[in-house]
This record gives C-alpha cells, sequence and structure tokens, in this order.
C-alpha cells in the first residue's frame, strides 16, 4: 500500500530560481490538494484539483505559482523567481470523492520543504 | 466560511495524566470536523474524524473527541498521556469540495 509521495523532500535554492516539487497521490484517488505550512502555523490551502481540472486557486497562489495535474495522477508545483517568503513546507494530499461524495478525509505526504537563501 | 480556533499555542502535561486540546469552529453548514497529528519533519496523519455520525468519536491511539453543536467544539482528549503523544495537533473543518481549513495548531509537551 504506497501512500502520497512526495519528491524531493528538502531543497534549498537560492532567491530568483525555479523550483519544482512533484506529488503522487494514493492511486484510486481523484483529488489533489496542495498546502503551504510555515513554523508555527497550520497548513494554508493552495489549491485542489478533480482529476485534471485545476478547480480552486487560494489568493495565496501569486503569479509565480503555478501547479498542473495533466493526466489526472501525478501533481507538480512549480515556483518561480523564488523569495525568501517562500520558505516553507509544502504539503500535498489526496481524497477520493464519488457521486454521493466523500467524508473529506485527505491524505497527506511526508512534505517537500523549500529553503530559500 | 470556515474557521478554526485553537486556543493557545502550547501544552504540557505529565505522563499519564489526562490531554486535553480545545477546538473550536464556525462553519455555515453541519461540519466534517478532523484532528490531524504531525511529528517533526513529517507529513499530517489522521487521529480522527466527525462526519454527522456519533457524537463520540474514538480515534487512533487512545485519542477521541467530542462534537458539541451548541458550543461549535470539537475538543480532543486522552485519558492518559504518554510520551510518545508529544507532536503538534491540528484541528480542522472540512467542506463540501474536501477543502480543510486548518488552525494553527497546539504543540504537545509530556513530561516524564
Amino acid at each position: 500500500d504506497t501512500g502520497v509521495s512526495q519528491d524531493p523532500r528538502h531543497k534549498i535554492t537560492k532567491r530568483g530560481q525555479n523550483v519544482t516539487f512533484r506529488c503522487d497521490p494514493i492511486s484510486e484517488h481523484n483529488r489533489l490538494y496542495w498546502y503551504r505550512q510555515t513554523l508555527g502555523q497550520g497548513p494554508e490551502f493552495l489549491t485542489y484539483f478533480q482529476n485534471e481540472a485545476q478547480l480552486e486557486k487560494s489568493r495565496l497562489l501569486s503569479d509565480r505559482f503555478s501547479a498542473e495535474r495533466p493526466k489526472g495522477s501525478f501533481s507538480t508545483l512549480e515556483i518561480q523567481r523564488t523569495e525568501q517568503g517562500d520558505s516553507a513546507m509544502y504539503l500535498c494530499a489526496s481524497s477520493f470523492s464519488g457521486l454521493a461524495g466523500g467524508t473529506g478525509e485527505l491524505f497527506f505526504g511526508e512534505g517537500s520543504r523549500l529553503t530559500v537563501l | 466560511a470556515q474557521s478554526v480556533t485553537q486556543l493557545g499555542s502550547h501544552v504540557s502535561v505529565s505522563e499519564g495524566a489526562l490531554v486535553l486540546l480545545r477546538c473550536n469552529y464556525s462553519s455555515s453548514v453541519p461540519p466534517y470536523l478532523f484532528w490531524y497529528v504531525q511529528y517533526p519533519n513529517q507529513g499530517l496523519q489522521l487521529l480522527l474524524k466527525y462526519t454527522s455520525a456519533a457524537t463520540l468519536v474514538k480515534g487512533i491511539n487512545g485519542f477521541e473527541a467530542e462534537f458539541k453543536k451548541s458550543e461549535t467544539s470539537f475538543h480532543l482528549t486522552k485519558p492518559s498521556a504518554h510520551m510518545s503523544d508529544a507532536a503538534e495537533y491540528f484541528c480542522a473543518v472540512g467542506g463540501a469540495n474536501s477543502k480543510l481549513t486548518f488552525g494553527k495548531g497546539i504543540t504537545l509537551s509530556v513530561r516524564p
């Protein structure tokens, strides 16, 4: 049984560089979420997909951030021209929602920690 | 809009003592409510969830929570703390699209 996997687990980059994170959800899950967590805070919603469609984006997601889920399976989150304020843990989660809806439970990966120098 | 309030950022208990972590929510629709636990440098693990069935919900590792609509609360309890319970705990409220809104979290310390 494989859970949600994220890669890389840690990324250190210099300000102004681009970074990309990958998330592989649980295989039968049709919904995929990205959250950001800074030190001492709870996870903050960034965006979510149902299959390959990106259905909602938070106002936290500036133009420098882009997320894709091209075939409704894995997803990537790219941050362009990174800033020190982007330093955070980026969490991916997945869930299943059918015609009857779901219980709303999200299954989280272990996160990708970004440090921008 | 939905929101969660977790009062206080840190709770310290002795091993064997009662654990009580408070959570109050705001929701315009009947909520789904969750408690997650996070160990250092790890993702979040579900402890328990309330989905409009029984108001007293039992979770993993001996934790339970009671949904009280009149108080808009969903406090987490455990009768006897263990050293391995030391972690950060997050309360969350869910909506129709399963998007969860989290509280700021509470760090639980357990003294020997």
